[in-house]
């Protein structure tokens, strides 16, 4: 079963604009959420997280927004950049890092 | 400042065939992860190592061996390579706290005919 669920496989949109990206999840157990950016032939990196703690965390041009009641989150840029064209994955995890479950992916396209 | 290494980069196997794949992380990790990815599925965990000397399941791990050969490095072996494990492999290390984000390596192209 998918714990964690990115139902966009793609997204397209102009430079300069908002991306926001979405993410659903189903543990309510789930205490920590992150973002990965991923490019071609290169492995997932990390980009920004969250905990349940909070509903909103900023870092540059992304933030986060974390709906618990609704079990959704978000990734927003603002502005977007030709370089953030990638696939970026949700992922959240409980009390082990182990148990740590990824989505499967929106691939971002940012148009010049 | 290398972080997590993997090798091969690509392989091409014959149905039975064995082959192990290497990681290596330079960032004085105890927690190491091998993880499978395949379209429309995100990343799924293989096995897990918390520390030098265990292992432990993850969601897919059937079909698979690892060996956490000391704190740098952690294997997966394939024994007896299947059609179905055709997929890109990543391995990634994590310090121990929990959500601690994960450092990956470039990935693994494994294509098993």
């Amino acid at each position: 079963d998918q714990q964690v669920k990115q139902n966009s496989p793609s997204l397209s949109v102009q430079e300069g604009r908002i991306s926001i990206l979405n993410c659903d999840y189903t543990n309510s157990m789930f205490d920590y959420f992150l973002w990965y950016k991923k490019y071609p032939a290169e492995g997932p990196t990390f980009l920004i997280s969250i905990s349940s703690i909070k509903d909103k965390n900023e870092d540059g041009r992304f933030t986060v927004f974390l709906n618990k009641s609704a079990k959704h989150l978000s990734l927003h840029i603002v502005p977007s950049q030709p370089g953030d064209s990638a696939v970026y994955f949700c992922a959240a995890s409980g009390y082990n890092n182990n148990d740590m479950r990824f989505g499967a992916g929106t691939r971002l396209t940012v148009k010049p | 400042n290398a972080g997590v290494t993997q090798t091969p980069k690509f392989q091409v196997l014959k149905t039975g065939q064995s082959m192990t794949l290497q990681c290596a992380q330079d960032m004085n990790h105890n927690s190491m992860y091998w993880y499978r990815q395949d379209p429309g599925m995100g990343l799924r965990l293989i096995y897990y190592s918390a520390s030098e000397g265990t292992t432990d399941k993850g969601e897919v791990p059937n079909g698979y061996n690892v060996s956490r050969l000391n704190k740098r490095e952690f294997s997966l072996r394939l024994e007896s390579a299947a059609p179905s494990q055709t997929s890109v492999y990543f391995c990634a290390s994590s310090s121990d706290r929990v959500g601690e984000k994960l450092f990956f390596g470039s990935g693994t192209q494994l294509s098993v005919l």
